[in-house]
């Protein structure tokens, strides 16, 4: 089965900063697009970037762009999310996802999530 | 920003029953949609994509249909394990975009 699992979440303060990573393992991580989702507390799901196989090209949500940066490791398997100027309103659970192949841009398998909390 | 308007936002049915989730889009997005299932505390699954096709081991209970700018998810009859939320999620054109939800509870 396809595996993701998320880390690097936790509370930080307004402005802060902070990396989440996420390691994917049993399948081949080099020829899939990935891409984050959050999830405010009781909310809906909100896509937040998307990053091609080969690290070629990245796109972004508005309301993080500037701010965030997805990068991947394709020797580690493993993806990054680098969240600066946090503000309130990224308190949430960052899911990372594996993209369908083609790429589609749907997502077909999950982790778990980690939780950011933004407060002071 | 294509927007995704989910309806009804809860739908109370008992098992057995049949679930109609609507998704509407605002421009026409083909046939470029997904339909997720979220359980309390879990991370989404993948039901449908491009609006009718099932996605591995997903049971043939569920369908989808529709195309343009109307969608529809069928739960043909409801089992217990079928209690969650639904979101559909367009790829039409860039931002990606979720409906707002639709919770299917317990009647």
């Amino acid at each position: 089965d396809v595996h993701l699992l998320e880390s690097g979440g936790g509370l930080v303060q307004p402005g802060g900063s902070l990396r989440l990573s996420c390691a994917a393992s049993n399948f081949n991580f080099r020829t899939y697009a990935m891409s984050w989702v959050r999830q405010a507390p009781g909310k809906g799901l909100e896509w937040v970037s998307s990053l091609t196989a080969g690290g070629e090209n990245t796109f972004y949500a508005d309301s993080v762009k500037g701010r965030f940066t997805f990068s991947r490791d394709n020797s580690k398997n493993t993806l990054y999310l680098q969240l600066n100027s946090l503000r309130a309103e990224d308190t949430a659970i960052y899911y990372c996802g594996r993209v369908m192949f083609g790429p589609t841009y749907y997502f077909d398998s999950w982790g778990q999530g980690t939780l950011v909390t933004v407060s002071s | 920003e294509i927007v995704l308007t989910q309806s009804p936002a809860t739908l109370s049915l008992s098992p057995g029953e049949r679930a109609t989730l609507s998704c509407r889009a605002s421009q026409t997005i083909y046939n470029y949609l997904a339909w997720y299932q979220q359980k309390l505390g879990q991370a989404p699954r993948l039901l449908i994509y491009d609006t009718s096709k099932r996605a591995t081991g997903i049971p043939a209970r569920f369908s989808g249909s529709g195309a343009g700018t109307d969608f529809t998810l069928t739960i043909s009859s409801l089992e217990p394990e079928d209690f969650a939320f639904y979101y559909c999620q367009q790829r039409r054109d860039w931002p990606i975009t979720f409906g707002g939800g639709t919770k299917v509870e317990i009647k």
